[in-house]
């Protein structure tokens, strides 16, 4: 079965500093993989999405992910985090089998601070 | 484009009261689906509709949640009767099948808060 943990529940970091959001994967097969951002009051909105093609992926605003099939990862990050960033994340993992199912983790919450 | 567009925003009920919510997807989405989303949670899916028929409601309380779309365009969530624990956003979401799960991307309205008092 295909899940997902992500590995911080909040994360706290100061305006322009580096930001990682982390989330380990299982699946029995070549997972597809996302991260999914939820600002207040805001629908979830996709950030970005691993096809296979590529194992960097970027993502809007900035974001990007890169998928490590040895450590079953798919860790979020981003070069200096803005204020704007400060949201609810979380990673997905989504199986087709006839139709897609997308398993969402607990999601972690970014802090950014001035 | 128009979104997925959700009603109400705000819910409160009493428990052992019914309550029901609407979605109505994205112009030409063929699947919809309805998620839970406790606080502190993530979303968990509900149901899911391929046009007008189910295909996934594997986590849906069958005995008191009960979702249509009976025309394959919009879609009524229902529970009947609501317990304390079913206090939560319901988010409504919709998207083009694609041909894999790398090519889904779900567009998410933005949600029913129902507070079960």
């Amino acid at each position: 079965a295909q899940s997902v943990t992500q590995l911080d529940s909040h994360v706290s970091v100061s305006e322009g500093t580096p930001v990682l959001l982390r989330c380990n994967y299982s699946s029995s097969y070549s997972p597809s993989l996302f991260w999914y951002v939820q600002h207040p009051n805001k629908g979830l909105q996709l950030l970005l999405k691993y096809t296979s093609a590529a194992t960097l992926v970027k993502g809007i605003n900035g974001f990007e992910a890169e998928f490590k099939k040895s450590e079953t990862s798919f860790h979020l990050t981003k070069p200096s985090a803005h204020m704007s960033d400060a949201a609810e994340y979380f990673c997905v993992v989504a199986t087709y089998g006839g139709y897609n199912k997308l398993i969402f983790g607990a999601g972690t919450r970014l802090a950014v601070h001035p | 484009e128009a979104g997925v567009a959700q009603s109400p925003r705000y819910k409160i009920i009493e428990k052992r009261q019914s309550v029901a919510f609407w979605c109505n997807p994205i112009s030409g989405h063929a699947t919809l689906y309805w998620y839970q989303q406790i606080l502190g949670q993530g979303p968990k899916l509900l149901i899911q509709f391929q046009n007008n028929g189910v295909v996934d409601d594997s986590q849906l309380p069958k005995d008191r949640f009960s979702a249509e779309r009976l025309k394959g365009v919009d879609s009524t969530l229902k529970i009947q009767p609501a317990k304390l624990e079913d206090s939560a956003v319901y988010l409504c979401a919709s998207s083009s099948p694609g041909t894999s799960a790398s090519n889904e991307k779900l567009f998410f309205g933005s949600g029913t808060q129902l507070s079960v008092l």
